[in-house]
């Protein structure tokens, strides 16, 4: 049961180049979530899905688009990459975000470095 | 939204109990209590949460307090495995994306051998 899976594990970007970060959880669960975590902060919210074809955005979503095609896979994209934007990246998932039995599963994150 | 208090950090020995404290004194009668870890270079993991009555499954127990305003959670045996950030988070019962979980900074838990 691999359960939460992101890649890639590290990244460097100059400012202005765009990628994908990838995550993909093999639980059918409905809810995904995208976190940033800085250095010596908590985790903020960016973007998340309650299900296919649904996203919200989250505390921090500028800079960052997302889609969710499928119940499995939820990209985060970056347009434009700044070094503000240099964190740690955690993606997770949840059966259901309704009720409060249904525990977040985290990968193990994409550390990523604008210059 | 709810908030919570942690302090920064705490030091326990291994081998002996850690009662780890969260003040969340303006907590709804909706709201859940939920406890998650973060050990070094890895995601949060869920721990354990509750609602009024105490909890215990196999990793921790969750003690609240009987007016909910504040509650601990307490490994029985620390191993230097339990060197993590502890997050003590509200989460509405009626769920909502944005406000689900919100983590603050936690308590950076050193476990001396």
């Amino acid at each position: 049961n691999a359960g939460v899976t992101q890649t890639p594990k590290f990244q460097v970007l100059k400012t202005g180049q765009s990628m994908t970060l990838q995550c993909a959880q093999d639980m059918n669960h409905e809810y995904m979530s995208w976190y940033r975590q800085d250095p010596g902060m908590g985790l903020r919210l960016i973007h998340y899905s309650v299900g296919a074809g649904i996203t919200d955005q989250g505390e921090v979503p500028n800079g960052y688009n997302v889609s969710r095609s499928t119940t499995e896979d939820f990209p985060l994209r970056l347009l434009s990459a700044a070094p503000s934007q240099t964190s740690v990246y955690f993606c997770a998932s949840s059966y259901s975000m309704t009720g409060s039995h249904s525990p977040l599963h985290f990968g193990n994150g994409t550390r990523l470095t604008v210059t | 939204d709810a908030k919570t208090t942690q302090p920064n950090s705490m030091e326990s020995n291994e081998e002996e109990p850690v009662h780890l404290p969260c003040n969340h004194s303006t907590i709804s009668g909706t709201d859940y209590i939920h406890w998650y870890r973060q050990l070094p270079s890895q995601g949060p993991e869920y721990v354990i949460h509750g609602l009024t009555s105490n909890v215990n499954n196999r990793m921790a127990s969750l003690a609240i307090a009987e007016d909910r305003k504040s509650s601990t959670l307490i490994l029985h045996r620390a191993t230097l495995r339990d060197a993590a950030v502890y997050y003590c988070i509200l989460q509405l019962d009626s769920g909502g994306g944005a406000d689900g979980l919100t983590f603050g900074k936690g308590t950076h838990l050193i476990i001396q051998p």
